[in-house]
């Protein structure tokens, strides 16, 4: 049982570029979420799914896509990276008693 | 919308002492979660409290849901250097997403 895994790790953008963030989970959990979590701050929503096929905002949507076509896989869309998007990135899913588990995280420079 | 304050922001402690860390809402909760990162590190779930003046214990660590459900704490009775990291409160907010809003976090410094 692998829980969450995210790749990449640690990424280096310029500005304007876009990438994808990877997320799975082998739980068979139907909720997933994506969170930034920027120094010395909480963490804060950006996406969410609630099952394949269903997502939603969270906080913080501005400036990213998410999709859900498998249970497995909520990947995080960033489209013309910004600076402000400099974060450390954690996708996590939960069970049915409410906890969440989290993956490794992805390091984000935009230069 | 909904906010979770959380104090200290920062606490350094000599090893063997003992550490709290505190929660606040400005409105009732329905529950309250804690989390733990250690640097570096993805936050890990600790425990979750739903009910008015609920006290839930780990080993040293120690927490407590206000009778108001208004403020949450986490104790840890003599620190170990293996509770250094960063202590987050959420809750989990109205409805069935499971969506969480997270307090600012605590990061316990624990000098040997």
């Amino acid at each position: 049982n692998a829980g969450v895994t995210q790749t990449p790790k640690f990424r280096i953008l310029k500005i304007g570029q876009s990438m994808t963030l990877q997320c799975a989970q082998d739980m068979n959990h139907n909720y997933m979420y994506w969170y930034r979590q920027d120094p010395g701050m909480g963490l804060k929503l950006i996406y969410y799914s609630v099952g394949a096929g269903i997502t939603d905002k969270g906080e913080v949507p501005n400036g990213y896509n998410v999709s859900r076509s498998t249970t497995e896989d909520f990947p995080l869309r960033l489209e013309l990276a910004a600076p402000s998007q400099t974060s450390v990135y954690f996708c996590a899913s939960k069970d049915f008693q409410e906890t969440q588990y989290f993956g490794p995280g992805t390091r984000l420079l935009v230069l | 919308g909904q906010q979770v304050m959380q104090i200290p922001q920062y606490q350094h402690v000599q090893e063997g002492e003992d550490f709290t860390t505190y929660c606040n809402s400005s409105t009732t909760l329905s529950n309250i979660q804690w989390y733990k990162q250690r640097p570096g590190g993805h936050p890990v779930f600790l425990i979750q409290l739903v009910k008015s003046g609920e006290v839930k214990k780990q080993k040293r660590l120690t927490f407590q849901f206000g009778e108001a459900k208004k403020n949450s704490s986490l104790h840890i009775t003599a620190t170990q250097t293996t509770d250094v990291g960063t202590y987050f409160c959420a809750w989990r907010g109205s409805g069935n997403t499971g969506k969480l809003i997270f307090g600012q976090g605590t990061t316990l410094q624990v000098k040997p």
